[in-house]
């Protein structure tokens, strides 16, 4: 069964990098069917699509966080990183990697991430 | 403000039946497939409908999904009190270079 976790602080300060890494386990990343992505969203709000990753390097942004974005991926960890710069309180929320198949079929249990002084 | 445009909000009782509005334009429902997520309280989106109107498995058949031109529809029948959570409709959009694009959700509340 197919799992994903992602870790990283809880707490970030304004202006910082936010950094996250989702860890996938009873699969490969490197399966080339998939690519994998990171959504947020808010307390009390929606869902926002964040980026998304082939296990080659090939990424795809959401234009409005492009700027701010980047992804990676390691393939001899299996895990996949979102780190976000110049972070406000408006990135304050719950954090979910996921798989897509295109459509997303596997996601996280997600990580709540503050940006608070 | 979303992409795609859901009712914030449906209620019905149980046994009855609902349905959930998706609407969109040419750039992203009319030319893409549309999957259906549910979130319970607390948990992360499950998926319950993709290519508009294929369930996985494990997904029952009370939960159902339509396309038609820029618009998408779940429906969902016999409702139970923990079908009580909130659902999200996603598609590609052309104009985002593969990324996704999701509806605003819709809680649904079951009396």
């Amino acid at each position: 069964q197919l799992q994903l976790q992602e870790s990283g602080p809880g707490l970030v300060k304004p202006s910082e990098t936010l950094s996250l890494t989702c860890t996938v386990s009873g699969g490969s990343i490197s399966n080339t069917i998939y690519y994998w992505g990171w959504i947020r969203q808010p307390p009390g709000k929606g869902l926002e699509w964040i980026a998304s990753i082939y296990y080659s390097g090939s990424t795809h942004y959401n234009p409005s966080l492009k700027s701010r974005v980047t992804m990676s991926v390691d393939t001899s960890k299996n895990q996949f990183s979102l780190n976000v710069n110049s972070v406000t309180p408006a990135d304050t929320a719950v954090y979910y990697c996921a798989r897509l198949t295109p459509v997303l079929d596997y996601w996280g249990q997600g990580t709540l991430v503050t940006v608070s002084s | 403000q979303s992409v795609l445009t859901q009712p914030p909000s449906v209620s019905a009782a149980p046994g009855q039946k609902v349905t959930i509005s998706c609407s969109g334009s040419t750039s992203n429902i009319g030319n893409n497939y549309v999957s259906w997520y549910q979130q319970l309280p607390g948990t992360a989106p499950k998926l319950l409908i993709y290519e508009n109107n294929r369930r996985p498995s494990g997904i029952p058949d009370r939960f159902s999904g339509s396309k038609s031109g820029t618009s998408a529809t779940l429906g969902i029948t016999g409702l139970q009190t923990g079908d009580e959570a909130d659902y999200y409709c996603v598609t590609w959009d052309t104009s985002l270079s593969a990324g996704r694009v999701f509806g605003g959700g819709t809680r649904l509340t079951v009396l």
